[in-house]
């Protein structure tokens, strides 16, 4: 079954210190991959997607992902986390549907 | 210029009331779609529709029946609300089959007393 997996339910993360939140798919072929984020009482924002080509991906937000067919995983970074990135982060997987992992709930310290 | 927009934002409702979420995009897109997220942020389809076509009906009680009529609208109408029913139901419509992502609506936040 195609499913998509975010091992971690919730980080904590100082402010200015570096962020990588994991995700893991199950899939038969490569699928379409995407990070959501949901901040408090909001709908959810794309952040970026990959679909083929070159395995890093920039997004808006400071923020990039890496696809690595090996591990079938596609991580979620950024190298220094500001007080607003407190959210909720969804990994999607697209086979015929978007299928979300169960989300991270992000708390970032000052 | 909202992209894709829901009413109401908000919906508290008696059980055993009938209730309807309205949807519509202005984005050109193809397919729309209906998500539940439940309490534990869990995000689960419902339905898709593809140009006022129904492509995607997962396991959702009958009670719930979507209507798309036309491309740019998907309407979520739920009878005989159930406790169980309470989430917030997100909207949401992208190009030809998703892969170029979706876009979501804010959701509709259902809280049936």
């Amino acid at each position: 079954a195609q499913s998509v997996t975010q091992p971690d339910i919730h980080i904590t993360v100082s402010e200015g210190a570096s962020l990588e939140l994991r995700c893991n798919y199950s899939y038969g072929a490569t699928p379409y991959l995407f990070w959501y984020v949901q901040s408090p009482g909001q709908g959810l924002q794309l952040l970026l997607k990959y679909f083929s080509g070159d395995t890093l991906v920039q997004g808006i937000k400071g923020f990039e992902a890496e696809f690595k067919r090996s591990q079938s995983s596609f991580n979620l970074r950024k190298p220094s986390v500001h007080w607003s990135d407190a959210a909720e982060y969804f990994c999607g997987g697209a086979g015929n549907k978007l299928t979300f992992g169960g989300g991270t709930r992000v708390l970032v310290k000052p | 210029d909202t992209a894709v927009s829901q009413t109401p934002k908000y919906l508290v409702t008696q059980m055993g009331n009938d209730k309807s979420i309205k949807c519509e995009q202005n984005l050109g897109h193809d397919t729309m779609y209906w998500y539940k997220q439940d309490s534990k942020k869990f995000l689960k389809i419902m339905f898709s529709y593809n140009n006022k076509e129904l492509i995607i009906n997962e396991t959702v009680p009958n009670r719930f029946s979507p209507k798309s009529p036309d491309k740019a609208h998907l309407n979520l109408h739920i009878n005989s609300l159930e406790l169980g029913d309470s989430a917030v139901y997100f909207c949401a419509s992208s190009p030809r089959g998703g892969d170029y992502g979706y876009t979501f609506g804010s959701g509709t936040r259902l809280t049936v007393v």
